[in-house]
């Protein structure tokens, strides 16, 4: 159980272009999902936090403007990277966290963005 | 901010060997979580623990939920060449927020 899936796994676009990920929780539904930002040899930097139908919760220093994010059901999150520039490209994470009192948060996979 | 301290940052050890970490917070955390992360790929929880002092076992993974809710540990017995990865430990400590704060990570490399 737990399981989430992130699509697409990797994605090259060209400068100036948008490009849209997917994170869904395939077998529970996800109040709460996370989006990170991992850099190399790094631990992970939370971008926002987005709960279902309501606007999400950037951390400072991100562009809301630029990380557009979508939690429009239970199981579905997109995190949008509009107008890519070479310096985007990096591992993306989501994670979700079941309702209920737990925090355990249940990652995807990534999804590694290269923009040329 | 919050912080997390873990240590070491790496480790090298042979197969069949033990491993520990931990993980130190100046701050009083509710929930400790540990996490393996594989090269290209997301956390994968290992072992969650919610009450100090609580001993948490996972195969061959034991967690401990330190007393003072300060600090946790992860034991890793008898090691295989699978296990090689980076452990990260994180901390929720309530509050009203939903967010974790992740350490920096422990890279383990086991040689066979």
């Amino acid at each position: 159980g737990a399981v989430v899936s992130q699509h697409p796994s990797w994605v090259i676009c060209k400068s100036g272009t948008s490009v849209k990920i997917e994170c869904r929780s395939l077998d529970f539904q996800a109040t709460t999902m996370f989006w990170y930002r991992q850099f190399p040899k790094q631990s992970l930097m939370l971008m926002a936090t987005s709960n279902e139908g309501s606007k999400a919760t950037y951390e400072q220093g991100v562009e809301k403007d630029k990380f557009l994010i979508n939690h429009a059901s239970l199981t579905l999150s997109t995190l949008t990277v509009t107008s890519a520039h070479p310096e985007d490209s990096s591992f993306y994470i989501c994670s979700a966290r079941a309702s209920g009192g737990i925090y355990e948060q249940y990652f995807g996979p990534g999804t590694r963005l290269t923009v040329t | 901010g919050q912080q997390l301290n873990q240590s070491p940052q790496s480790m090298f050890i042979q197969e069949g060997e033990d491993v520990s970490m931990n993980c130190t917070s100046s701050s009083i955390f509710n929930t400790w979580l540990w996490y393996k992360q594989d090269p290209g790929e997301g956390p994968v929880l290992l072992i969650a623990l919610y009450k100090a002092g609580e001993l948490t076992s996972n195969g061959r993974l034991t967690a401990q939920f330190g007393i003072t809710r300060k600090d946790s540990f992860l034991n890793i017995s008898a090691s295989i060449p699978s296990d090689v990865g980076i452990y990260f430990c994180a901390g929720h400590s309530g509050g009203g927020s939903e967010k974790l704060v992740f350490g920096k990570g422990m890279k383990l490399t086991v040689n066979p």
